[in-house]
Formats: C-alpha cells, structure tokens, sequence
C-alpha cells in the first residue's frame, strides 16, 4: 500500500532553515510527482512546490521562491523540502502529496504532516 | 484569501443531503477538472472526488461532484454523523500554473 511517512515536528528560530522529509512506499517512485502543501493554524492549504520525482526538476510558489529548496533521493525514495530564513508565519504543518502528474490537483496520497513551530 | 470560494460552514441533520458550492474562474474551474476533499482536525486530508465527479476506491457513493461553467459542487447525501469535517475543493490554475484551492467549509452534522 502507499504510504508517505514525514519526519517530526521541529521547534526553529526565527531566521533559522528547517529541513522535512517524506519517505515514499508502495509504488513506483520515479513515476509520480510530489508536492509540498501547507496549512497554518485553522487556515486552508497552500501549495509551495513540485518536484518531478524521476528528473528532480522543480517548480516552486512565486511566494517561495528563494526561500525553499525541493530535493529527491531515489536511492532511499525520499524527498526533502527544505525552508529558509523562517518568520513567525511560517508555523503551519507541512504536507507531502502525491500527483499523478505535472499539472494536476488531484493529490491522491498525502503524509501524516509536520507541525514547523517558529518561535523565538 | 483564496482563489476558489467556499461557503465557510454548512450544516444539515443525518439523513439530510448536502451541498458545498466551490466558485472560481475561467482560469481554473472553466478550463480544468475539480478535486475535493475531506479533512478531520488534526489528520491530513484526504482525496474524496477526482475529475469533477469520480469517486476513488473505498468513497462512499453517497459522496457526489458535478461542475458547471467555473463553479462546481459536492453533495453529500444521507448525511452521517462521521461526515462532520473541512471540505476543500482544488483545480489547476493555467494563468497562477499551480493548483489552487478554496478556502474550506466546515461541515457540521446537526
């Protein structure tokens, strides 16, 4: 079955970089891409980024960019997100999810998320 | 505020059926299909309609989507308790080149 199983919650500073990981099983890694979407507290989704599994190509939120670096290990089947020079507003929980394609909305599987608190 | 709009609670009593309407624009509903989904406090969401009206594996069929023009809906019926939760409705944006989202409905099952 497929599962996307992230990393745990980080406590940061404000201006500090966090780093989050999704581990992929259950299918084909390469053939799907991997978004990461987030929701601050009591708000609604926000996508930030895709990543094509199989090339590693990127593409990222004009709010982000700069700011977030999308990576993939096909060796371990895992992708990273990567956030920097955080600010308060950055505390949300941080979803992967799975599309079967570039330009689709249709996440079919999502990980359990990652609450990022950035306080000083 | 989002890009697609959602009432932001609905409510009905079991057995009732319910819709939740999802506006947008030429840009993404006129020209792309709608997702929808469901998510209970403190889980992920979860994906409940794909391409406007498909239900995948293991959705109950009580759980409908239809789409007109740029506006799309989700009717729920023979409301059940457990059907208490956020719905989120998503397209693709051909001019934003991302999906995007509306800004959720709470469901309250009375």
């Amino acid at each position: 079955q497929v599962q996307l199983v992230q990393s745990g919650a980080e406590v940061k500073k404000p201006g500090a970089s966090v780093k989050l990981s999704c581990k992929a099983s259950g299918y084909t890694f390469i053939s799907y891409y991997m978004y990461w979407v987030r929701q601050a507290p009591g708000q609604g989704l926000e996508w930030m980024g895709i990543i094509n599994l199989s090339s590693g190509s990127t593409s990222y939120a004009q709010k982000f960019k700069g700011r977030v670096t999308m990576t993939r290990d096909t060796s371990t089947s895992t992708v990273y997100m990567e956030l920097s020079s955080l600010k308060s507003e950055d505390t949300a929980v941080y979803y992967c999810a799975r599309v079967p394609s570039r330009y689709s909305s249709s996440f079919d599987y999502w990980g359990q998320g990652t609450l990022v608190t950035v306080s000083s | 505020q989002s890009v697609l709009t959602q009432p932001p609670s609905a409510s009905g009593t079991p057995g009732q059926r319910v819709t939740i309407s999802c506006s947008g624009s030429s840009s993404n509903i006129g020209s792309n299909t709608v997702n929808w989904y469901q998510q209970f406090p403190g889980t992920a969401p979860k994906l409940l309609i794909h391409s406007n009206n498909q239900r995948p594996s293991g959705v109950p069929d009580r759980f409908s989507g239809s789409k007109s023009g740029t506006s799309a809906s989700l009717a729920i019926s023979g409301l059940q308790s457990e059907d208490e939760a956020d719905y989120y409705c998503a397209a693709w944006d051909d001019s934003l080149n991302g999906p995007v989202f509306g800004g959720g409905t709470k469901l309250t099952v009375l």
